[in-house]
C-alpha cells in the first residue's frame, strides 16, 4: 500500500513569489493535514482538511491557504512568499479524526525562499 | 497552555546507553501522549504512545514514563543503537484526536557507535 505521497521534493523560490505544494493521502484517508517544520520550531499545524472541507487551521496568515479535492488529494499554497516561509512541509493523513486513529506523514516537500 | 516543551534540544548517546528526551505540558486536558520518530530525508512516524490511565508503556526497547501530577512524560531508549539516530518529537491531543496534536520542538538524537 502506497503512503503519503508529496511533490515536488525540493523547491526554491524567491520572496514575493507564489507556491503550490501537492499532497496525496493514504487511500481511504480522508482527513489531509499539513504542517510546516522549521529549523528548531518543531511542527506547528498549519491545516486540515476533512471529506473537502476545511476544518481547522493553524495561527499562520491568511496567504497560506489550500484545499482538498474530491478524491482527497489536496494542495497547500503560499502567496507572497518571504525569506521565513523556508522550511519542511509535511502533509498527513487519516483515516478519521477518532482516539484509536493515526497520523501518518509523507517525506515532505523541502522549501527554500532567497 | 498549548505548549508541549521538549528537552534536550539535542542528544549523544554510546552505543549501548539510555537515551532519555522529556517532555513537560500545562493542559491537564491532555489526555493522549504519542512519539514520533523522524529520520532524516522522511517525514515522522508514530514510534509509541500513551494516555493517562497508566504510568509506563513499553514496546521492546522504548518506554514513555508518564507523571500525570507533574505533567510530564518522557521517553526511554534502552540500549540505544546507532539505527536510532533520528529526531524524536512528544505530542500531546484531548481525547486522542489527530486534529488537535500540539507537537514538542523536537530532540535530534545521534547514537555513536
Amino acid at each position: 500500500e502506497a503512503g503519503v505521497t508529496q511533490s515536488p521534493t525540493h523547491l526554491i523560490k524567491t520572496r514575493g513569489q507564489q507556491v503550490t505544494l501537492r499532497c496525496s493521502p493514504i487511500s481511504g484517508h480522508t482527513s489531509v493535514y499539513w504542517y510546516q517544520q522549521a529549523l528548531g520550531l518543531g511542527l506547528q499545524f498549519l491545516l486540515w482538511y476533512d471529506e473537502g472541507e476545511e476544518r481547522n487551521r493553524g495561527n499562520f496568515p491568511p496567504r497560506f491557504s489550500g484545499r482538498q479535492f474530491p478524491n482527497y488529494s489536496s494542495e497547500l499554497n503560499v502567496n507572497a512568499l518571504e525569506l521565513e516561509d523556508s522550511a519542511l512541509y509535511l502533509c498527513a493523513s487519516s483515516s478519521g479524526t477518532g482516539v484509536n486513529e493515526k497520523l501518518f506523514f509523507g517525506s515532505g516537500t523541502q522549501l527554500s525562499v532567497l | 497552555q498549548q505548549q508541549v516543551k521538549q528537552s534536550p534540544q539535542s542528544l549523544i548517546v554510546q552505543k549501548g546507553g539510555i537515551s532519555i528526551i522529556n517532555c513537560a505540558y500545562e493542559n491537564t486536558a491532555f489526555d493522549y501522549f504519542p512519539w514520533y520518530q523522524q529520520f532524516p530525508g522522511k517525514g515522522p512516524a508514530l514510534l509509541i504512545a500513551i494516555r493517562p490511565d497508566v504510568s509506563e508503556k513499553k514496546e521492546g526497547r522504548f518506554t514513555i514514563s508518564f507523571n500525570k501530577s507533574a505533567k510530564q512524560f518522557s521517553l526511554h531508549i534502552m540500549d540505544s543503537q546507532p539505527g536510532d539516530s533520528a529526531t524524536y518529537f512528544c505530542a500531546a491531543s484531548r481525547g486522542g484526536a489527530t486534529n488537535k496534536l500540539i507537537f514538542g520542538t523536537g530532540t535530534l538524537l545521534a547514537v555513536q557507535p
